[in-house]
C-alpha cells in the first residue's frame, strides 16, 4: 500500500509570510499532482510534477518534485487570504491517485 | 478546460430509501472517473473506479451492492447510494481522468444528508 505523508496538517500564519508544505512517501510515483479544496467544493488541480528534480512555478506557488519522485514540497511565497484553503497532494501510480492527509492552511489578515 | 460537473450539489433523504449522483465531464471524454467519499476536514478517500463499459472496481471495505456505480457513456458516471442509512452521509465528490499523466479534473462534490 502506498502511503502519502503530509506535514504540518494544520497551519495558521498572518498575511505576507511565507510557508512550506511537504508531501513524503517511501514509494516512488510516477506523477504527483497538488490540488487545493475550498469548504463545500471540489477540488482544483494546482500542478503536476513528473520529472525527479522538476520545479513549477505558479505566481506564488512554488513545486518541487524530489530527485528520487518520492517527495514533493509546496512553498507559498508572501502568503495571502485567498490562499487560505486545504492543500492536498496526490501521487500517481498506474491510473489511481493516493492522496496525502491534507494541509488546512489559514492566513490571517 | 477539463469541467466536471455533478448533479445534485446536495441531497437530503430519509433512510432506507436511494439516492443517484451523476458525474459528467462536460467538455472531455472520460474512459475512466472516480469517486471518492470526504469526512469534514478530512482528506479524500477512494470508493471506487469507474469504467466505462465495463463493472466499477471498488476499493476494500467499500459494499458494491450498496453503492452502485454505472459508467454508461464517455461523459457520464452514476453513483447510487442504496437504502441509505444515516451513516452514509457525507460529502460524495467524482473526478475524471484525462490525458496520458491521468491528471484528475474534480466535480464540485454533492453533500448527502440522510434523515
Amino acid at each position: 500500500t502506498q502511503l502519502l505523508e503530509q506535514s504540518p496538517q494544520f497551519l495558521s500564519i498572518q498575511e505576507g509570510e511565507n510557508l512550506t508544505v511537504y508531501c513524503n512517501s517511501s514509494s516512488v510515483f510516477s506523477s504527483l499532482q497538488w490540488y487545493r479544496q475550498e469548504p463545500g467544493e471540489g477540488p482544483v488541480l494546482l500542478v503536476t510534477v513528473v520529472t525527479g528534480g522538476e520545479v513549477k512555478k505558479l505566481k506564488r506557488l512554488t513545486f518541487q518534485f524530489g530527485d528520487a519522485r518520492k517527495d514533493s514540497s509546496l512553498h507559498i511565497t508572501a502568503a495571502q487570504p485567498g490562499d487560505t484553503g486545504l492543500y492536498l497532494c496526490a501521487g500517481g501510480s498506474n491510473y489511481k491517485l493516493t492522496f496525502g492527509k491534507g494541509t488546512l492552511l489559514t492566513v490571517n489578515p | 478546460g477539463a469541467v466536471v460537473s455533478q448533479h445534485p450539489s446536495w441531497v437530503i433523504c430519509k433512510s432506507g430509501t436511494s439516492v443517484k449522483i451523476e458525474c459528467r465531464s462536460l467538455d472531455f471524454q472520460a474512459t475512466t472517473m472516480f469517486w471518492y467519499r470526504q469526512f469534514p476536514k478530512q482528506s479524500l478517500m477512494l470508493m471506487a473506479t469507474s469504467n466505462e463499459g465495463s463493472k466499477a472496481t471498488y476499493e476494500q471495505g467499500v459494499e458494491k451492492d450498496k453503492f452502485l456505480i454505472n459508467h454508461a457513456s464517455l461523459t457520464l458516471s452514476t453513483l447510487t447510494v442504496t437504502s441509505a442509512h444515516p451513516e452514509d452521509s457525507s460529502f460524495y465528490i467524482c473526478s475524471a481522468s484525462r490525458g496520458y499523466l491521468n491528471e484528475q479534473f474534480f466535480g464540485p462534490g454533492t453533500r448527502l444528508t440522510v434523515l
